[in-house]
């Protein structure tokens, strides 16, 4: 049971670039969340998804697209990467009975840093 | 809006102090609040979750309280080690449009443990 992983763990963009966000949960969770962490902050919410096929934007989506794949598979795309972008991203998954708790379960992050 | 503010942003203690960390959110209408430990470079561990009926959790040298009528949660360490040094984060899980729930959280306390 690998939980909730992330992949890349490291990456650096240059302005402009694109790449994907890549996060997978074995758990048979419903509910994943794509959130952000800045120096000295707190996470943010980008977008979640509430099943497959659905999306929601969250606190801070503007530059991000995502998609859910399927059920396992939740993925966040920067089009056109900007340095504002550099920041750790971490991916989460919950069921709807912990959900309603609080519970989320967290991938390790992914670092991105854009020149 | 909901927001989370933690006070101390940092602090820093001889081993062996009795600590409290506090945490305040500006919406009572949360179903919990959750302490995570965050290490440098690292993801995220759940420490303790109260849920919005509850008033206290403890686990060993941890005790968290919720006073949700007035907005305020405590972190309460006893007895620090310098394992205790870690970033601590404060959130709280509220209603997310209406497909579900998300944790807001605050921008945490970090916390040193001299030897």
């Amino acid at each position: 049971n690998a939980g909730v992983t992330q992949t890349p763990k490291f990456q650096v963009l240059k302005t402009g670039q694109s790449m994907t966000l890549q996060c997978a949960q074995d758990m048979n969770h419903n509910s994943m969340y794509w959130y952000r962490q800045d120096p000295g902050m707190g996470l943010r919410l980008i977008y979640y998804s509430a099943s497959e096929g659905t999306t929601d934007k969250g606190e801070v989506p503007n530059g991000y697209n995502v998609s859910r794949l399927n059920k396992r598979e939740f993925s966040l795309r920067l089009e056109s990467a900007a340095p504002s972008q550099t920041s750790v991203y971490f991916c989460a998954s919950s069921d709807k009975r912990r959900e309603r708790l609080g519970e989320q379960f967290f991938g390790p992050g992914t670092r991105l840093t854009v020149l | 809006k909901q927001e989370v503010t933690q006070i101390p942003a940092a602090l820093s203690v001889p081993e062996g102090e009795n600590l409290v960390l506090n945490c305040s959110f500006t919406d009572s209408a949360i179903y919990n609040l959750q302490w995570f430990r965050q290490d440098p470079g690292k993801g995220l561990t759940s420490l303790l979750l109260i849920q919005s009926s509850q008033r206290e959790q403890t686990s060993g040298r941890l005790n968290a309280s919720l006073d949700k009528s007035s907005g305020r949660s405590t972190l309460y360490i006893a007895a620090s080690q310098p394992g205790d040094s870690a970033t601590y984060l404060c959130a709280v899980s509220s209603i997310f449009n209406q497909a579900g729930t998300a944790l807001i959280f605050g921008k945490g306390t970090t916390l040193s443990v001299s030897s």
